[in-house]
């Protein structure tokens, strides 16, 4: 299995709050990217990163921010987190040309 | 917009018959294709991928067929199995793009059960 791990796995959290969730992989892959999973909607795309410091956005960005200050992390920021934003999340990592390989989700609730 | 399309949301079938699960694109840049399993809890995990140069990839019990004129592709897992009730994800990436990241576009997903 791919050395990739998300934290927290499940989160509680009220309306307006912030919220960070963070991914760690051991494999020095260059590529890492943040997916939502909802009902419906299957994987979403919300923000990915090509290098330290090099990110972009993806299918879904609004409200999210990332950062990518080491190659091993991998930070997804919601900077007040609404009831629309209630999903699992999933970080993903890639070497180019490849498949992804998913970490295990963090799920994550918005009351 | 979709560009990537599952129809079909959920799937039955017995054990030992064939499962053909569904795909279709829009983008025309799409030029390699995967397939992801997923269960309930987990992350999801490679399955089989196709590029666009094939039309056929196989792998033990999972096969993928890709019809590029019709912007579809299908998996064939025969026989199937219990084991096999899962979630499955196709996606599509443009690699032979200039600005590609490696990232993926996925569908709505497939639920699978396979009866015993």
């Amino acid at each position: 299995d791919a050395g990739i791990t998300q934290s927290p796995r499940h989160k509680v959290t009220e309306t307006g709050t912030p919220v960070t969730l963070r991914c760690h992989q051991t494999e020095n892959h260059r590529y890492m990217y943040w997916y939502r999973q909802d009902p419906g909607h299957g994987l979403r795309l919300i923000h990915y990163s090509y290098g330290v410091k090099d990110t972009d956005k993806g299918e879904v960005s609004d409200g999210y921010s990332v950062s990518r200050s080491k190659t091993e992390d991998f930070l997804l920021t919601l900077e007040s987190a609404t009831s629309s934003q209630t999903s699992v999340y999933f970080c993903a990592i890639s070497e180019v040309y490849g498949e992804l390989f998913f970490g295990e989700g963090s799920r994550l609730t918005v009351l | 917009d979709q560009q990537v399309k599952q129809n079909s949301p959920s799937l039955s079938v017995q054990e030992g018959r064939i499962s053909i699960l569904n795909c279709d694109y829009t983008n025309s840049m799409f030029d390699y294709f995967l397939w992801y399993k997923k269960y309930p809890a987990e992350g999801p995990t490679f399955l089989i991928s196709i590029s666009s140069i094939k039309d056929k990839n196989e792998d033990g019990r999972f096969t993928v067929f890709l019809n590029k004129s019709a912007k579809h592709l299908s998996l064939h897992i025969v026989p199937s199995q219990p084991g096999d009730s899962a979630v499955y994800f196709c996606a599509a990436s443009a690699q032979s793009s200039s600005s590609n990241t490696g990232k993926l576009i996925f569908g709505q997903g497939t639920t699978l059960q396979v009866k015993p």
